[in-house]
């Protein structure tokens, strides 16, 4: 059981946008910034949004959003690349430990 | 640019130790505040533990299920973080990645991974 809870899964099909989202409570997300992490095939994660900010490298097409418990990461124009597993995760003030959440699988039809 | 590279990993006994190594580079390490996140196969991400930078006070938390077992160290001076496993059991099965905290709220850099398998 995870502290934050995502989709298990979404689709889309190319050029659509979709929106993913990740539920936590007023102890974590409520007051903590969200971090997006993208997981290719197993591979090691890659951040892709921290608060609302892009890495380096990021595409402009992935973009972060909160509101009060629930974060969001959108990605506007999908591209076959970005079929990944998609994790956030948060520091939870109660458990005092950053926590995260179940993922969600994302395929591009 | 930016590399955290993992080593240490291997196969060991339920009730062994382990010590993993990151060496960090391309970045400052001495003020970055470092975290281990393992991954057990199939499963998602878990936090492990983190340390705070020198400056920082250096202090490290540990999660619930890992906690008494585990302790995280850093040398900066060799710019290496350390994950030090003792009494490992069979869940702790993993790829353990050591990842840099941002001041967002979030992990930033990851490095490859490193896989502890436990077993008997």
């Amino acid at each position: 059981q995870s502290a934050l809870t995502q989709e298990a899964s979404v689709s889309g099909t190319v050029g659509q946008k979709v929106t993913l989202s990740c539920t936590g409570n007023t102890n974590n997300i409520g007051i903590y910034g969200v971090g997006w992490y993208q997981q290719i095939s197993h591979g090691a994660p890659k951040t892709v949004m921290f608060g609302h900010s892009l890495p380096s490298g990021i595409p402009d097409r992935f973009s972060g959003s909160k509101s009060g418990t629930t974060a969001s990461l959108t990605i506007s124009g999908l591209q076959p690349e970005d079929e990944a597993d998609y994790y956030c995760s948060t520091w939870d003030n109660s458990l005092n430990g950053w926590v995260f959440g179940g993922g969600t699988k994302l395929t591009v039809l | 640019e930016v590399q955290l590279v993992e080593s240490g990993g291997g196969l060991v006994k339920p009730g062994e130790s382990l010590r993993l190594s990151c060496a960090a580079s391309g970045f400052n390490f001495n003020n970055a505040w470092m975290s281990w996140v393992r991954q057990a196969p199939g499963k998602g991400l878990e936090w492990v533990g983190r340390i705070r930078s020198k400056s920082d006070a250096g202090t490290t938390e540990y999660a619930a299920p890992v906690k008494g077992r585990i302790t995280i160290s850093r040398d900066d001076s060799k710019k290496t973080l350390y994950l030090q496993m003792n009494s490992l059991k069979t869940e702790d099965t993993a790829v353990y990645y050591c990842v840099t905290e941002s001041a967002d709220d979030a992990f930033h850099m990851w490095g490859q991974g490193t896989m502890v398998t436990v077993s008997s």
